[in-house]
């Protein structure tokens, strides 16, 4: 099976804009996480989806967004960008509802500047 | 919420010693404790996992333990090799309840293997 894809690898942008990143999980997975990893804060979580339903929120404020479509693939949005946000963004899908067996994609290198 | 604090965070080993990583985690409900490696630039990749109803847990040359009355587990590498050299987190969470795909992560270990 092919693994989990996320687009684009990287991203450069400037503080006040917005972006959109997309992961497409393992066929069959149809839960998605989506995790921050920086240096300082290590990996921390944002949020998950179900059969289209977020069903958990990580401590970010509400610029951050996403959804996930009827085909599991999901995206996460993060409007008004800081200089805070540059990190790897990373997703990791699953096959049921829990969070047993996360595998997680490459990742979304997002600089802001 | 859960906090889950990975000690320590540099490990240096000679190539054929073994290494242990110990993870320590604060919620009794939480009851799935996976694993991950992470080489630079790399995902992180799952390496192993262990469930609450399961003392120990092994896959050839890692091993997982984990003590529920303590709320710890460990991650054992015998006879380790330079390609083990990476960072390795710790993860804990209540699976199949309220942490609905959430996994909260240690800070991470980086380990070196020396040739």
């Amino acid at each position: 099976k092919a693994g989990v894809t996320q687009t684009p690898r990287y991203l450069i942008k400037t503080r006040g804009q917005q972006v959109t990143l997309s992961c497409s999980p393992i066929s069959g997975h149809r839960s998605v996480s989506w995790y921050q990893q920086t240096p300082g804060q290590g990996l921390q979580f944002l949020f998950e989806y179900f059969s289209e339903t977020q069903r958990n929120k990580g401590n970010f404020p509400g610029r951050f967004s996403g959804r996930q479509f009827s085909n599991s693939r999901s995206e996460m949005n993060v409007s008004t960008l800081e200089l805070g946000d540059s990190a790897l963004y990373l997703c990791a899908s699953s096959f049921g509802p829990g969070a047993y067996e996360q595998y997680f994609g490459p990742g979304t290198r997002l600089t802001v500047t | 919420g859960e906090n889950v604090e990975q000690h320590p965070s540099t490990l240096s080993v000679q190539e054929g010693d073994s290494a242990v990583i110990k993870c320590t985690y604060s919620d009794s409900a939480s009851n799935y404790f996976p694993w991950y490696k992470q080489e630079l630039g790399k995902r992180p990749q799952l390496i192993i996992d262990i469930r609450s109803n399961v003392g120990e847990k092994k896959d050839q040359r890692i091993a997982v333990t984990l003590n529920k009355t303590a709320k710890h587990f460990s991650l054992h590498i015998t006879e380790t090799q330079p390609e083990d050299s990476a960072v390795y987190f710790c993860a804990a969470s209540n699976a199949g309840g309220t942490s609905y795909g959430k996994l909260t992560f240690g800070q991470g270990t980086i380990l070196t293997v020396h040739p």
